[in-house]
Formats: structure tokens, C-alpha cells, sequence
């Protein structure tokens, strides 16, 4: 199993909905976890941390953290056309290594 | 979070040559690392860059090919060494401090001719 695993998608979410975003992950040691948002062309942009179980919430961002089920989800709320974009989840695992997933690319429809 | 400039932001090298690059951060962070990524692919870690001490190399990247130096806990660099078209990709590097998270330069993007 992978270390970080996303649905490659695409998803598609109509414009004003909420957007979920999911990601399961092998090393029960890890403690960070991080979601990046990744424009074509561009290096990727820290959007959320989450460090411990449950909801965090940073504007129209809601990370969540499940550690027994080893999941991490991003919800936006409001999808804007500008949230097209590829969603990169990451951690830090027991060795202090950032890993990153595969990404999902999410189509936001107007 | 840490801001990071990076540079050069592209170059197109001849096959055998080298190419450094650097990272410069605004404030002391305690991680740097250094990534690799493919057109329409996801980030593959090269290595951590240790402050003081040699650079830890993940699988299929080694200290010959790209070494890496870090003087201290604002900069570091890592050079393409001897390079082949297969290396033509985007190098990016990362810093930060766990509590605050990790920003990624602005990557380079590296041709082999």
C-alpha cells in the first residue's frame, strides 16, 4: 500500500457546492498532515495543517483528521471556479519526511 | 509561514553538464527538502537537507547525482550532476517548522538538451 493514497479524479462539483476531497494514508505513525492546492504550472500551496483528530476549519476550508481510520479529508464549501485546481494531500511520517499523494483534480463547474 | 525564493526558475542545459540550485529562506526553519516532479505527476522527495551534516537520499536518488549542501538553516542548494534528457523535470525545494507547516520555491524548471 501506498503511503498516501487520493483518487486521481477528475471530480467536478457545480459552482457553489462543497467539494470534498479524500485521502487515506499506511503509517499510523504519522502525526502532520498537510493539504496543498497546485495550479498547472505552478509549485504547490500550503492551503490547511491538521495536527489532531477532528474538524479544522480556515475560511471555506474545513480539513478533517479521522487517525483510527487513517483519513484526511478537505472540504470547500462554496466552490468557486477559481478552486479548479490539483489538491495535494500530504504528511510528515515517522522518519520526518514530507509524502504527498498523487493528487486530485478538481473541476469546479460555473 | 516560511517564504521561499528559488532560483534559476528555468534553464536549458547540455547533456553532461551541471546545474545548481538554489533555495534561500526569509527565517530559520528546522526541515528543507528537495522535490522532483513530472509534467501532470505528483511531488517524488530526493532528499532531506540536514543543517551540519550529509543530506539523507531517498531510494533511486544518490549523493553522486545530486548533491546537496545546506551551510545553514536559511539556504541550501542541490546540483543536477552530469545530466541526461531523463532529468529534464522540475526541481522544487520546501522548508518550514512542523507547527507552521511547509511552503514550497517557486521551482525550476530544468530542459537537458
Amino acid at each position: 500500500q501506498k503511503e498516501v493514497e487520493q483518487n486521481s479524479g477528475p471530480l467536478s462539483v457545480p459552482e457553489g457546492a462543497i467539494a470534498s476531497l479524500n485521502c487515506t494514508y499506511s503509517d499510523r505513525g504519522s502525526q502532520s498532515f498537510f493539504w496543498y492546492r497546485q495550479y498547472s504550472g505552478k509549485s504547490p500551496e500550503l492551503i490547511m495543517s491538521i495536527y489532531s483528530n477532528g474538524d479544522k476549519e480556515d475560511g471555506r476550508f474545513t480539513a478533517q483528521l479521522n487517525k483510527a481510520s487513517q483519513y484526511v479529508s478537505l472540504l470547500i464549501r462554496d466552490s468557486q471556479p477559481s478552486d479548479s485546481a490539483t489538491y495535494l494531500c500530504a504528511l510528515m511520517n515517522r522518519d520526518d519526511k514530507i509524502i504527498f499523494g498523487k493528487g486530485t483534480r478538481l473541476h469546479i463547474l460555473p | 509561514s516560511a517564504v521561499i525564493s528559488q532560483k534559476p526558475s528555468r534553464d536549458i542545459c547540455q547533456r553532461g553538464t551541471s546545474l545548481t540550485i538554489q533555495c534561500q529562506v526569509d527565517s530559520q526553519v528546522t526541515m528543507m527538502f528537495w522535490y522532483r516532479q513530472q509534467p501532470g505527476q505528483s511531488l517524488t522527495l530526493i532528499a532531506t537537507a540536514n543543517q551540519g551534516s550529509e543530506a539523507t537520499y531517498e531510494s533511486g536518488f544518490v549523493i553522486d547525482k545530486f548533491p546537496i549542501s545546506r551551510p545553514n538553516l536559511t539556504f541550501s542548494t542541490l546540483t543536477v550532476s552530469n545530466m541526461s534528457p531523463e532529468d529534464s523535470s522540475i526541481y522544487l525545494c520546501s522548508a518550514g517548522q512542523t507547527n507552521y507547516g511547509y511552503t514550497f520555491g517557486s521551482g525550476t524548471r530544468l530542459t537537458v538538451v
